[in-house]
């Protein structure tokens, strides 16, 4: 089975700025999740999503948002971006199966905003 | 809400030494508990995870982690460590209210020398 796949790899911005990061899930995971890390902040948590509903949202503001596609397919927003919204954004996926299941991360976007 | 601590930011071991990386967590209910760890330029690689059941868990790479209820830690071990497990290890303990939101550790670098 292929990995989590997101695109693109890397971005370069200015402030001010919007971007639309992509992430493919693992085929047949439902689950979609989204990370921020960053040396400061470490790994923080930003939304999940499960067939196309937003499940559960991290603290951030509302210039972050993001949704879900019928085929699980994810997109994040990040509108008016902010010299701190550098950071690399990971994507994570699980499936849905009984028990707790591990996510599997997507190799991250890079995002450098100048 | 849960936590997880990592308290080194580094450690060193050299090549065939055994190595712990240490996780403590704080939790109300049941723990969840997962190892996760990065290499440069990438995502997260699964490690391992404790749900319930033995103490000792193993995963991948021949990494085991030891769960200690009363000490509420789960260090990640290795009995003889390599050069290439040289990387970035995460503890991360998965949300009490449901889904999939994971709480990361600050990370723990683990340099294994020759």
């Amino acid at each position: 089975k292929a990995g989590v796949t997101q695109t693109p790899r890397y971005l370069i911005k200015t402030r001010g700025q919007q971007v639309t990061l992509s992430c493919s899930p693992i085929s047949g995971h439902r689950s979609v999740s989204w990370y921020q890390q960053t040396p400061g902040q470490g790994l923080q948590f930003l939304f999940e999503y499960f067939s196309e509903t937003q499940r559960n949202k991290g603290n951030f503001p509302g210039r972050f948002s993001g949704r879900q596609f019928s085929n699980s397919r994810s997109e994040m927003n990040v509108s008016t971006l902010e010299l701190g919204d550098s950071a690399l954004y990971l994507c994570a996926s699980r499936g849905t199966g009984t028990g707790i299941n591990e996510q599997f991360f997507g190799p991250g976007t890079r995002l450098t905003v100048l | 809400a849960q936590s997880v601590a990592q308290p080194e930011d580094q450690v060193n071991v050299a090549e065939g030494n055994p190595l712990t990386v240490k996780c403590t967590y704080s939790v109300s209910g049941n723990p969840y508990l997962f190892w996760y760890v990065q290499y440069p330029n990438r995502g997260l690689q699964f490690l391992l995870k404790y749900i319930t059941g033995d103490n000792l868990v193993k995963g991948s790479y021949g990494f085991e982690a030891e769960f200690n209820k009363s000490q509420t830690s789960f260090h990640l071990k290795k009995p003889s460590a390599l050069v290439s497990d040289s990387a970035l290890y995460f503890c991360a303990v998965r949300d009490e209210g449901g889904g999939n939101k994971l709480t990361f550790g600050t990370g723990t670098q683990l340099k294994v020398e020759l």
